[in-house]
């Protein structure tokens, strides 16, 4: 099994900062690297696909790098909706795993 | 509008059964990949299963393999995961979500159901 590790598993940010978020595969698994967003008590959403496709609908704040093993989610300026716990997902191979996920709190 | 709504949770005996639904509304259901996941409390997502769109295949996490099965109904627009030899370790809430494939076998889940939660206590 792949095995995804996100990094850091937690982080404070305040409002209009840049965040970046680190998703490793333990394999090359090219760009099948997909982000989501979960807020408490709610299901996930699609925020990114592919490694750098934004999701239609989703602010152009958010972004997506990477390839192989290493790839980072950025939001460009934090806004207040955006405090939840981001996962990435990679599509490459099955079972389909996730990283750990990351909370981003406010500061 | 896209839409799954799951049902069937609830609280079981160790060793018990469940049989979790998935409802689709909103798209052509029989097009899609579907897959359950799940989240134990506090915890983060761990895929489950997933289904082909004629049931022809399937695929299963190794921890539910032989105790879980997984079925669709495309005429019922329905997902459905059988849940048999419940363990404590299984209590979560089960989410279906949708496959969406490209033309470059890019996947992903979208969207996701509200979930259904499954509690294994004695």
């Amino acid at each position: 099994d792949i095995q995804m590790t996100q990094s850091p598993s937690s982080l404070s940010a305040s409002v209009g900062d840049r965040v970046t978020i680190t998703c490793r595969a333990s394999q090359s698994i090219s760009s099948y690297l997909n982000w989501y967003q979960q807020k408490p008590g709610k299901a996930p959403i699609l925020l990114i696909y592919a490694a750098s496709s934004l999701q239609t609908g989703v602010p152009s704040r958010f972004s997506g790098s990477g390839s192989g093993t290493d790839f980072t989610l950025t939001i460009s300026s934090l806004q207040p909706e955006d405090f939840a716990t981001y996962y990435c997902q990679q599509s490459y191979s099955t079972p389909r795993t996730f990283g750990q996920g990351t909370k981003v709190e406010i500061k | 509008e896209v839409q799954l709504v799951e049902s069937g949770g609830g609280l079981v005996q160790p060793g018990g059964s469940l049989r979790l639904s998935c409802a689709a509304s909103g798209f052509t259901f029989s097009s899609y990949w579907m897959s359950w996941v799940r989240q134990a409390p506090g915890k983060g997502l761990e895929w489950v299963a997933n289904m082909k769109q004629d049931g022809s295949d399937k695929y299963f996490v190794d921890s539910v393999k032989g105790r879980f099965t997984i079925s669709r109904d495309n005429a019922k627009n329905s997902l459905y995961l059988q849940m048999n030899s419940l363990r404590v370790e299984d209590t979560a809430v089960y989410y279906c979500a949708r496959e969406v494939w490209d033309d470059y076998s890019y996947n992903w889940f979208d969207p996701w159901g509200q979930g259904t939660l499954v509690t294994v206590s004695s």
